[in-house]
């Protein structure tokens, strides 16, 4: 059964600092990964997909790793900013999703 | 673009009753996807759909849990007879169902069991 395990489980970092949370998954047959940002009481959004066969994909400010072999992802924020606040959900997909328990990070001023 | 569209948002209700959740997917993907959440066990998979066909659903707690596609536009979780333990929130997810696709969430519904 596939394990997903999110460190660290909370963050609170000063504004401006470049940061990794770190995912790490137990079986290496997937298709791909995502990183998902939720809010609270909010649903997920989706912030970045990485398929089996690549090794990292960027977005603006965020960065995110794969290395399928070990089972580990990161994802690495830039300059974060107050906004940046929020839940961060890895998750592995052979279709269905399976999901760590996150990384709550918070942004302080 | 709507993105999927999740209804009731939140849902009281007393133990013993019948509680359906409703999903609209985005129009055009052929995947859907429920997931519950709650503190104790995060985001888990209860069941999901291709092309309006259930593939695994063997993440439906018992016998009181069904979920239906009759389209390629509607889906419905219900939850009979309800218990306290199945508060959570309960997320429906599309997607194009390719696996180089991602998968977008619906808004959830808080449903609180009494």
């Amino acid at each position: 059964k596939q394990e997903v395990t999110q460190i660290p489980a909370a963050l609170s970092v000063p504004e401006g600092e470049n940061l990794v949370l770190n995912c790490s998954f137990t079986d290496s047959a997937i298709y791909n990964l995502q990183w998902f940002r939720q809010d609270p009481g909010k649903g997920l959004t989706s912030l970045l997909l990485i398929q089996s066969s690549q090794r990292e994909q960027t977005s603006g400010r965020l960065n995110a790793s794969l290395d399928k072999s070990s089972g580990r992802s990161t994802l690495y924020i830039a300059a974060s900013q107050p906004g940046d606040s929020a839940t961060y959900l890895c998750a592995v997909s052979r279709w269905a999703l399976n999901f760590g328990k996150g990384t709550s990070l918070l942004v302080t001023p | 673009d709507a993105g999927v569209i999740q209804s009731p948002r939140h849902e009281v209700t007393e133990m013993g009753q019948e509680v359906t959740l409703r999903c609209k997917p985005i129009s055009g993907h052929n995947s859907l996807f429920w997931y519950r959440q709650t503190m104790m066990r995060g985001l888990e998979l209860l069941i999901y759909f291709n092309n309006n066909v259930p593939i695994d659903d063997s993440g439906m707690p018992e016998d009181r849990f069904s979920a239906k596609m009759p389209n390629a536009s509607f889906s419905t979780l219900k939850i009979q007879p309800s218990e306290p333990r199945d508060s959570a929130v309960y997320f429906c997810a599309s997607s194009l169902g390719q696996e180089d696709q991602p998968q977008h969430f619906g808004d959830g519904t808080r449903l609180s069991i009494l």
